[in-house]
């Protein structure tokens, strides 16, 4: 299984809700990423997870509160979030993580957010 | 070159043809550039990790060498197919373990 799932698909949210965004993966891999991609633009890493430990914050804003219960799994925590937020969020999942990392990064298809 | 940068942005190219694309990154605390093939409504996929001056990885029809000494890459495709159409990203990780995504080369293959 070389497969990285997300949901929802998509998500339509108010600015005064609180969602989440979950990842999963089954391939044994300990580090798992969040990124944010805007239409025509790369996507931007927030927030990458090794062995369930936070290990980079992109300066991501409050609002967005990553969560790691197990090796498999990887949430994202919305609240209050602002129009300007709305995007493509990937999920990505690599076998280690690290200084000088090279390892190959698997994504997940996207949630696509849209906050009105 | 502070960011990582991709050329062209868009190819439109007729089925058969050869062709090739660049990335350019900074060089200074480079680690390893990774392509990825993105197919719309799809994941991206990792197509080569590269960390070595003078790197040259093979897929297929698809190939892509690397440059460390003065930041870039390229990545080409031979006798190109209409399945090959997608956004071509690049991205140069840091020796922190920090990855920085390019704009993208998005290709059209035309039968």
């Amino acid at each position: 299984d070389t497969e990285v799932t997300q949901t929802p698909k998509h998500l339509v949210m108010g600015m005064t809700n609180k969602k989440s965004l979950k990842c999963e993966q089954h391939m044994g891999h300990r580090a798992m990423y969040w990124y944010k991609q805007k239409a025509k633009k790369p996507p931007e890493l927030m927030f990458v997870y090794s062995y369930e430990k936070l290990s980079i914050n992109e300066s991501v804003p409050s609002r967005f509160s990553p969560e790691c219960p197990n090796s498999s799994l990887l949430n994202l925590h919305l609240h209050a979030l602002q129009p300007e937020d709305s995007a493509l969020y990937l999920c990505a999942s690599s076998l280690l993580w690290g200084l000088a990392a090279t390892y190959e990064q698997y994504f997940g298809p996207g949630t696509r957010l849209t906050v009105t | 070159i502070l960011n990582v940068e991709q050329s062209p942005q868009s190819l439109h190219v007729q089925e058969g043809d050869s062709t090739n694309f660049t990335c350019s990154f900074p060089s200074s605390n480079f680690y390893a550039l990774h392509w990825y093939r993105w197919e719309t409504a799809k994941s991206p996929e990792a197509l080569f990790v590269m960390t070595l001056n003078g790197d040259e990885k093979k897929k297929g029809r698809i190939s892509a060498t690397l440059n460390t000494k003065e930041g870039y890459s390229y990545l080409y495709i031979k006798g190109s197919q209409p399945e090959d159409s997608a956004t071509y990203l690049c991205a140069s990780n840091t020796n922190a373990g920090k990855s920085t995504f390019g704009d993208g080369t998005t290709l059209t293959v035309k039968p």
